[in-house]
């Protein structure tokens, strides 16, 4: 079956080290997405990516890198520059040109302690 | 900041209630989407809608395509325990950048 796969579920890290989360995909999307959840926010877009290769900062980039060298991979790295990288952080992908209908993944806990 | 405002925060319902959410921004937006969310899980998409004015169904649940294309909103009837989520709207802005913009969520839950 397609789908969209992150891993881990749950990461534990210390503060001032980077840490990657994966995210996987075989739908064949081309766009992939990164998003952040807090508590009782909703979804901040990280970074975004249309096409191998290539990929755009969202609304809240600092402290954060990505990579597509793959059109089914796309891995996001927290950096230690990141001042609060404890979230929920969601990775989707879509058929660029298509309706926004975003498949997500089930996500990575991240906490730093 | 925010872009998409949505009311109520959460809601408390008995099971079988009908149950109505919106969303707002003062931007314009050509499509609204409306997804669920369940407990450690990656939201779903429930409607799309792509013209203002547009009413959606999907089984017991209705969305609308507001006719200013600022706002949208989202019914739910005869709840039942499994609605239990957060519900999100979402919408491209018109920059130019093709990635969605996510309100804050809804929180729903059902007392069976």
């Amino acid at each position: 079956d397609g789908g969209i796969t992150q891993s881990p579920k749950y990461l534990f890290r210390k503060e001032g080290q980077n840490v990657t989360l994966s995210c996987e995909q075989n739908l064949n999307h081309d766009a992939m997405y990164w998003y952040r959840q807090d508590p009782g926010q909703g979804l901040r877009l990280i970074y975004y990516s249309q096409i191998v290769n290539d990929f755009q900062k969202g609304d809240i980039a600092e402290g954060y890198s990505v990579s597509r060298e793959k059109k089914e991979s796309f891995p996001l790295t927290v950096t230690s520059a990141q001042k609060n990288p404890t979230a929920f952080y969601l990775c989707a992908s879509s058929i660029v040109r298509t309706d926004y209908g975003y498949t997500f993944g089930s996500g990575t806990r991240l906490t730093v302690v | 900041g925010q872009q998409l405002n949505q009311s109520p925060q959460s809601m408390f319902i008995q099971e079988g209630e009908d149950v109505s959410m919106n969303c707002t921004s003062s931007s314009i937006f050509n499509t609204w989407l409306w997804y669920k969310q369940e407990p450690g899980e990656g939201p779903v998409l429930l409607i799309a809608l792509y013209k203002a004015g547009e009413l959606t169904s999907n089984g017991r649940l209705t969305a609308q395509f507001g006719i200013t294309r600022k706002d949208s909103f989202l019914n739910i009837s005869a709840s039942i325990p499994s609605d239990v989520g957060i519900y999100f709207c979402a919408g491209p802005l018109d920059t130019g950048r093709r990635a969605l913009t996510f309100g804050s969520g809804t929180r729903l839950q059902v007392q069976p």
